[in-house]
């Protein structure tokens, strides 16, 4: 049962436009949740995340959104640049400090 | 400050062998976090580590074991090894687990 999904496997958007990256939770407990960048042969970096208590965290051209009653958050990426091709996950923590991911989107920006 | 080392980098082994992965995490980080990553499969949690106890585990067989030491490094070992064994594995370390982690390179294990 999984209980983060990440449904799109991969993205291609153009260089310079918004990139959307989407997360669906089914557990409600979830309280923090946090998005990691990944390249190849590369452990996974922090980006940025958001506690459940908001619905909105902005960092430079990173922001990430909760929509808490329909269990989803978006991460968008404004401009998008090539460096920021990878893969990306979305991880939440529960009540016992675990972290539970998602299967990850290969984002590619188009030069 | 220093980040988070995992040695190996790289590992060629045989079925049925046995391998053991080393982690160091940042100072001052107890918690101590092993991932699997295989080509589609996103992070597998492995199991989690606290000041020395295993706090949290993944559906991963008994065959992949772990532990943490006073010093907070952590290893895993994985025996009777199998070639879907293979992939990248991830140690990630943070003060208390939950948030802040911070991954390793990892080590990518080949089973031939």
């Amino acid at each position: 049962d999984q209980q983060v999904k990440q449904n799109s496997p991969s993205l291609s958007v153009q260089e310079g436009r918004i990139s959307i990256l989407n997360c669906d939770y089914t557990n409600s407990m979830f309280d923090y949740f946090l998005w990691y960048k990944k390249y190849p042969a590369e452990g996974p970096t922090f980006l940025i995340s958001i506690s459940s208590i908001k619905d909105k965290n902005e960092d430079g051209r990173f922001t990430v959104f909760l929509n808490k009653s329909a269990k989803h958050l978006s991460l968008h990426i404004v401009p998008s640049q090539p460096g920021d091709s990878a893969v990306y996950f979305c991880a939440a923590k529960d009540s016992n400090y675990q972290l539970i991911w998602g299967a990850g989107t290969k984002l590619i920006i188009k030069p | 400050k220093a980040g988070v080392t995992q040695t190996p980098r790289y590992l060629i082994k045989t079925r049925g062998q046995q391998v053991t992965l080393s982690c160091s995490p940042i100072s001052g980080h107890r918690s101590v976090s092993w991932y699997q990553q295989t080509p589609g499969q996103g992070l597998q949690f492995l199991f989690e580590y606290f000041s020395e106890t295993q706090r949290n585990k993944g559906n991963f067989p008994g065959r992949f074991s772990g532990r943490q030491f006073s010093n907070s490094r952590s290893e895993m070992n994985v025996s009777t090894l199998e070639l879907g064994d293979s992939a990248l594995y991830l140690c990630a370390s943070s003060l208390q687990g939950g948030y802040g982690y911070t991954f390793g390179s990892g080590t990518r294990l080949t089973v031939v």
